[in-house]
């Protein structure tokens, strides 16, 4: 059974704290994403990796970095965060094969940022 | 921009009846996604429907591809509460990532 899991479903951090969000998939996938998710605004990709130690920016890296030591795990990392970061994290992996790829999501991390 | 634009924004209907919602994308594609998330949940992948496909059927869903337009629509019929969700699509170009747009909030009343 396909599974992404998430280290936190919900935190709490103060502006200036630096926080860790886990994501750790056990499908062997090589691709995996953070997104963010606020209201009327969807969804967005913070970073990508399409390999281990391998990372791309997204559409909103600014104020964020991330790790790839492990292909089952994909840390992202709020260096001092900010307020503007509160919002809903998703972490998803990707099986590809072929011209077909499938997205399976974390359940998320509702972090709160006072 | 490789993501996805669904249209519209939120759809409100009775139990039993059909939701439509479209989606608009601008580039080249290998496939589109449908995806749904209920509240305070994670994506769930719905149904994939190839460049080479005009119409996919699964279960009560179906949904519809145009190329030459650019678009796809996805329906969903005899509706029910549990459907309550908000749906994106994700047009898949091949390059291994997909991007979400904001999605249709669908509404089901019972």
């Amino acid at each position: 059974d396909v599974k992404v899991t998430q280290s936190s479903r919900y935190l709490v951090k103060r502006t200036g704290e630096k926080v860790f969000l886990e994501c750790v998939q056990d499908m062997d996938h090589e691709n995996m994403f953070w997104y963010r998710q606020d209201p009327g605004l969807g969804l967005r990709l913070i970073y990508f990796s399409y390999d281990v130690k391998m990372k791309e920016k997204g559409d909103i890296p600014e104020g964020y970095s991330v790790s790839r030591e492990k292909k089952e795990r994909f840390s992202l990392i709020l260096e001092s965060a900010s307020t503007n970061q509160t919002s809903m994290y998703l972490c998803a992996s990707t099986f590809f094969s072929g011209d077909q790829e499938t997205q399976y999501f974390g359940p998320g991390t509702r972090l709160l940022v006072l | 921009s490789q993501q996805g634009e669904e249209d519209p924004q939120a759809l409100s209907i009775q139990e039993g009846e059909n939701a439509t919602m479209n989606c608009s994308y601008k580039t080249s594609i290998n496939n589109l996604q449908w995806y749904r998330q209920n509240s305070g949940r994670g994506l769930v992948h719905l149904i994939l429907i190839r460049s080479n496909e005009r119409e996919k059927h699964s279960g009560r869903l179906r949904v519809t591809l145009d190329t030459s337009k650019k678009s796809s629509s996805l329906l969903i019929t005899a509706s029910r509460a549990a459907d309550t969700a908000s749906y994106f699509c994700a047009p898949g170009t091949g390059a291994n990532n997909l991007f979400f747009g904001t999605g249709t909030r669908l509404t089901v009343i019972p």
